[in-house]
């Protein structure tokens, strides 16, 4: 499976900053995907990032909230935009070759917001 | 519309018997199922998935999982579980033939406390 590493591994912020969260794989992927996992809670899928293009967001997410770059095959970035404390978060990345591949997820960036 | 159940938000059990977390799911035509496991402070690390063929499915550290599809079940099962088990464990499922790809939806979770 695809090595993928995030950065940071966790911050704390003051409300209304922006951080950009970066998302690193050790070999060219297909799809790449952002996840929110918010306190005791499961994952929800915020968008999929596209190579060369704009992401697709899962309703309830938008592009002025949650930027998303992916300008290669192996990298994506995601910024959490004019912070409040309700993104206070886990947000993970996550890779997969195809629809019956194996989605294989970051280690996650713990956001807190002050 | 897509969604996966796991009844349970936490499992007991003792070291040394089987342990059993349950998933059903709802999905429009065939589904792809997964298994993730979530160690605190971690990510999600994959056990399992049903794609198609045998329903009995194995994975890693000795987990494995039944599809069922006319109950829409994947449970989770370990003959013998370890204290090392105890986790947060996530149900998902994708739909068959997706064509932005596996968007996976999640359960809830269960977490897994085996005890000594």
């Amino acid at each position: 499976s695809a090595v993928i590493s995030q950065k940071p591994s966790r911050d704390i912020c003051q409300r209304g900053t922006s951080l950009t969260i970066q998302c690193q794989v050790d070999s060219q992927v297909t799809m790449m995907f952002w996840y929110r996992q918010q306190p005791g809670q499961s994952l929800t899928l915020i968008a999929t990032a596209n190579q060369g293009s704009e992401a697709t967001y899962e309703s309830g997410f938008v592009i002025d909230k949650f930027p998303i770059s992916r300008p290669n095959l192996t990298f994506s970035t995601l910024t959490v935009s004019n912070m409040s404390p309700e993104d206070s978060s886990i947000y993970l990345c996550s890779v997969g070759q195809g629809n019956r591949d194996t989605q294989y997820f970051g280690p996650g960036t713990r956001l807190t917001v002050l | 519309a897509q969604s996966v159940a796991q009844p349970e938000d936490q499992v007991n059990v003792a070291e040394g018997n089987p342990l059993t977390v349950k998933c059903t799911y709802s999905v429009s035509g065939n589904p792809y199922l997964f298994w993730y496991v979530q160690y605190p402070n971690r990510g999600l690390q994959f056990l399992l998935k049903y794609i198609t063929g045998d329903n009995l499915v194995k994975g890693s550290y000795g987990f494995e999982a039944e599809f069922n599809k006319s109950q829409t079940s994947f449970h989770l099962k370990k003959p013998s579980a370890l204290v090392s088990d105890s986790a947060l464990y996530f149900c998902a499922v994708s739909r068959r033939g997706q064509a932005a790809g596996n968007k996976l939806t999640f359960g809830g979770g269960t977490r897994v406390l085996v005890k000594p």
